[in-house]
């Protein structure tokens, strides 16, 4: 079945660990993105990537990195930079950039830390 | 910049009501406007989308919305809501110029028996 799948679904990390989220997948779209969701705040932005090997900084990306080395992952480092990592995560993509089209979403990675 | 506000962070309502859940939106360029649903420890799932051309969208699951441009809102409505509809609702923005999807923070939709 097409999809994007991320792993894993829960996660928990030392403070002062680096930690990488996964994002696959293989719906051939162009466009992923990675955003943070918190109680009461919405979704927030982190990163976006339009095409392979090229990707922007969202709303809160410090403390995070990304790479898009190929067209069907997109994985999401949590950095010891980022002081407050806890949220769930989740990753997006969508065929063209996400102007007229929806985006599909994976079922998200709760990341804790402890 | 755009952004997009939704005005209730919760909304109670008891079974085979009607509901509205208000999102208004601030952008200097055309945009595309989405609500999205999200139950709960899940990814979100499109409920409907406007893109243009009438500006009534009718959606899953018995929702519908209405662009209203003059007001910069896309209130989401349903006639008669189930318990089976209680979970968080978020609107969206995108435009072509930057490529970007932003959302609000989210209504909370809690149906009632």
């Amino acid at each position: 079945d097409g999809g994007i799948t991320q792993s894993p679904k829960y996660l928990f990390r030392k403070e002062g660990q680096n930690v990488t989220l996964s994002c696959e997948q293989n719906l051939n779209h162009d466009a992923m993105y990675w955003y943070r969701q918190d109680p009461g705040q919405g979704l927030r932005l982190i990163y976006y990537s339009q095409i392979v090997n090229d990707f922007q900084k969202g709303d809160i990306a410090e403390g995070y990195s990304v790479s898009r080395e190929k067209k069907e992952s997109f994985p999401l480092t949590v950095t010891s930079a980022q002081k407050n990592p806890t949220a769930f995560y989740l990753c997006a993509s969508s065929p063209q950039g996400a102007t007229n089209t929806e985006a599909f979403f994976g079922q998200g990675t709760r990341l804790t830390v402890v | 910049a755009q952004s997009v506000t939704q005005l209730d962070s919760q909304v109670p309502v008891f079974e085979e009501a009607p509901v509205e859940l208000r999102c208004n939106y601030s952008s200097s360029v055309s945009v595309y406007l989405f609500w999205y649903v999200q139950y709960p420890n899940q990814g979100l799932q499109l409920l409907l989308k406007y893109l243009s051309g009438s500006t009534l969208v009718k959606g899953i699951n018995g929702f519908e919305a209405e662009f209203n441009k003059s007001q910069t809102s896309f209130h989401l409505r349903k006639p008669s809501v189930h318990i089976s509809d209680t979970a968080e609702y978020f609107c969206a923005l995108s435009s072509s110029n930057t490529g970007k999807l932003i959302f609000g923070q989210g209504t909370t939709l809690q149906v009632k028996p």
